[in-house]
């Protein structure tokens, strides 16, 4: 099956600094890539979609200077986390859609980043 | 806006037994796709199983099995033989399909299952 990668897996950082997550598609193209924030023992919550040569499209209440989003190419999406605080630390989820077909839909997760702000 | 529920925070089940958890959904849209995930504590999403909305018959994978009641707006998901490595959260999430469809999954709040050897 298809692989999204997550890197880095684990990061700690200080507060106030500013912490990059990258999110690929291994071995197919992804014009869309989705990125959640999760904490412990709950769901996952979307924060916003990455779309391939244009600007992100934010969820309400997600702040999107804090939160930035790159998606510079088909198989990359980055999602930087911008004057960290403690509040920021969760684990963060990305997922790329893949179509083969109209009748075919399937959507690939990465392995997961967590990020704990000290 | 679609709202998928799920009412059963925790569950538990004997090993080799057979579990149904619950999910139930609200929509407007007619063609729509629903799935089952399942997040073990390594917190890796995986796909269980998939639901597209016009098919009548209730999908199956092997011991994975749905109950899709599109009046009701209902999709169960029917754990058999229950196996230690089943323990994990389970998510029930929808997708629209057709023109719309951005590939933006809408998750419930998720329903962690316990095998008990």
């Amino acid at each position: 099956g298809a692989v999204v990668s997550q890197h880095p897996s684990r990061v700690i950082c200080k507060s106030g600094t500013s912490v990059k997550i990258e999110c690929r598609s291994l071995d197919f193209q992804a014009t869309t890539m989705f990125w959640y924030r999760q904490f412990p023992k709950q769901s996952l919550m979307l924060m916003a979609t990455s779309n391939e040569g244009s600007k992100a499209t934010y969820e309400q209440g997600v702040e999107k200077d804090k939160f930035l989003i790159n998606h510079a190419s088909l198989t990359l999406s980055t999602l930087t986390v911008t004057s960290a605080h403690p509040e920021d630390s969760s684990f963060y989820i990305c997922s790329a859609p893949r179509s083969d077909s109209i009748s075919s839909y399937e959507q690939y997760f990465g392995p997961g980043t967590r990020l704990t702000v000290t | 806006a679609q709202t998928v529920t799920q009412s059963q925070p925790e569950m538990s089940v004997q090993e080799a037994e057979t579990v149904t958890l619950s999910c139930t959904y609200d929509t407007s849209e007619s063609n729509y796709y629903l799935f089952w995930y399942k997040q073990p504590p390594s917190r890796q999403m995986i796909l269980v199983i998939r639901q597209e909305a016009y098919k009548q018959q209730n999908a199956t994978e092997n011991r994975f099995s749905v109950n899709f009641q599109k009046a009701a707006k209902s999709f169960s998901l029917k754990i058999s033989d229950s196996q230690l490595g089943d323990t994990a959260m389970y998510f029930c999430a929808f997708m629209k399909h057709g023109s719309g469809n951005t590939g933006k999954l809408i998750f419930g709040q998720g329903t962690t299952l316990q095998v008990k050897p």
